[in-house]
């Protein structure tokens, strides 16, 4: 059964990097997700694709600052050069057989 | 680019049913998969159910299966989430989402507020 997991909380400092996990379970480890930010208020928008093989593909217009990487069942996002406005809420999503899934978000702080 | 664009919110009472559209241009809806997502207030995304374009399938969530009908219509292309027999913890915020490969969500209408209350 599917699994995906996220940290409830992450801060770093403006100008710092940060990396952000998901992690799967349940025998997907071979698959892509897709990392999504919400701001305050705001609704999802889409970031990245993130490959098995840590390739990914970004959303157009997303800066450079943002990249995303993998290593066996662990998909991350990392942002650095921290900004006020990349204080948001980050879900990562994948599939499985008759469901699409959500990670539980994890609130990034920047202090 | 795709832009989805969705109804405006509703207030029903409780046992009524709200049907939400997302009006889709950009691209054609048969090049689209179409998901629903929806956000209780203050907590985190929870997949409802959608339409597969590669399998031609609509799955739906266990949770909600039985109350929710999701369907579209390519004139113009617009997808319909119909929820049924609603409950005060159906409060939340309603996102329509589109994928261009299978599995994946790329794009997020703006969301429609249904606020339950009697």
């Amino acid at each position: 059964q599917l699994v995906v997991t996220q940290a409830p909380s992450a801060s770093a400092s403006p100008g710092a990097s940060v990396t952000l996990t998901c992690t799967l379970s349940g025998g997907y480890s071979s698959h892509s997700i897709t990392w999504h930010q919400q701001q305050p208020g705001k609704g999802p928008h889409y970031l990245m694709k993130v490959n098995s093989d840590g390739s990914h593909s970004k959303g157009d217009g997303i800066p450079d600052r943002f990249s995303g990487s993998s290593s066996g069942a662990e998909r991350y996002l990392t942002i650095s050069s921290l900004q006020s406005d990349d204080e948001a809420d980050y879900y990562c999503q994948t599939w499985a057989t008759g469901i699409r899934l959500f990670g539980g978000g994890t609130k990034l702080t920047v202090l | 680019q795709v832009r989805l664009v969705q109804s405006g919110a509703e207030v029903k009472k409780p046992g009524a049913s709200v049907k939400v559209s997302c009006k889709v241009s950009g691209y054609s809806l048969a090049e689209l998969s179409v998901h629903w997502v929806r956000q209780v207030p203050g907590k985190g995304l929870e997949w409802m159910g959608g339409f597969d374009r590669e399998d031609g399938e609509t799955i739906y969530a266990q949770k909600f299966q039985g109350r929710v009908t999701m369907t579209k219509d390519t004139s113009p292309d617009t997808a319909y989430m119909e929820l049924r027999s609603l409950r005060s913890d159906d409060t939340a915020v309603y996102f329509c989402t589109t994928g261009f490969s299978y599995g994946y969500v790329h794009d997020w209408g703006q969301g429609t507020l249904v606020t339950v209350s009697s």
